[in-house]
């Protein structure tokens, strides 16, 4: 059974810009989760969808947003980038609402922010 | 509260010795307690978790026990091996209604042959 698979890995960008990162979950699996992780500030949840609705945010300002498409895939998109969104940026994946369930993490996307 | 405190933030052991990894949290609600394995340049796996029913659960050379009147769980880790170098984190689910995941800070775990 394939993991969760997360594009691309790497990505630079400059600040003011605005980036797209994308989340397959594992096949079957109707819940994707969003964490933003820093060295200053570790892992922080940053958004949940299911059944394309998203149905829990983090503390984090309206220029991150994300949406789930009816395959389970996801995005998420970071407007008028910051010094400070760099980051890795996980999906995570499970079966259901993710509501106390096992969350299966994919590898991440490195954004860089120059 | 949503806070989940970990301890310690780096822990070097020899191989073959143990390694226990502690975490608090704040939530009373909380009921749901797993840890995951970071390796470089990848993502957190998981490796054991623990459900507020249980007050031990065992899965081979690793260990998590669970004290919900103290609000503690802690992960050990026997026979270490050099493999097993990696950052470890500790995470509850906190909230009501709408619930989501709260990790610890995390523990860097260097095993030496």
């Amino acid at each position: 059974k394939a993991g969760v698979t997360q594009t691309p890995r790497y990505l630079i960008k400059t600040r003011g810009q605005q980036v797209t990162l994308s989340c397959s979950p594992i096949s079957g699996h109707r819940s994707v989760s969003w964490y933003q992780q820093t060295p200053g500030q570790g892992l922080q949840f940053l958004f949940e969808y299911f059944s394309e609705t998203q149905r829990n945010k983090g503390n984090f300002p309206g220029r991150f947003s994300g949406r789930q498409f009816s395959n389970s895939r996801s995005e998420m998109n970071v407007s008028t980038l910051e010094l400070g969104d760099s980051a890795l940026y996980l999906c995570a994946s499970s079966f259901g609402r993710g509501r106390q369930e096992e969350q299966f993490f994919g590898p991440g996307t490195r954004l860089t922010v120059l | 509260g949503e806070n989940v405190e970990q301890h310690p933030s780096t822990l070097s052991v020899q191989e073959g010795d143990s390694a226990v990894i502690k975490c608090t949290y704040s939530d009373s609600a909380s009921n749901y307690f797993p840890w995951y394995k970071q390796e470089l340049g990848k993502g957190p796996q998981l490796i054991i978790d623990i459900r507020s029913n249980v007050g031990e659960k065992k899965d081979q050379r690793i260990a998590v026990t669970l004290n919900k009147t103290a609000k503690h769980f802690s992960l050990h880790i026997t026979e270490t091996q050099p493999e097993d170098s990696a950052v470890y984190f500790c995470a509850a689910w906190v909230g009501t209604g709408f619930q989501k995941l709260v990790f610890g800070t995390g523990t860097r775990l260097l095993v030496s042959p």
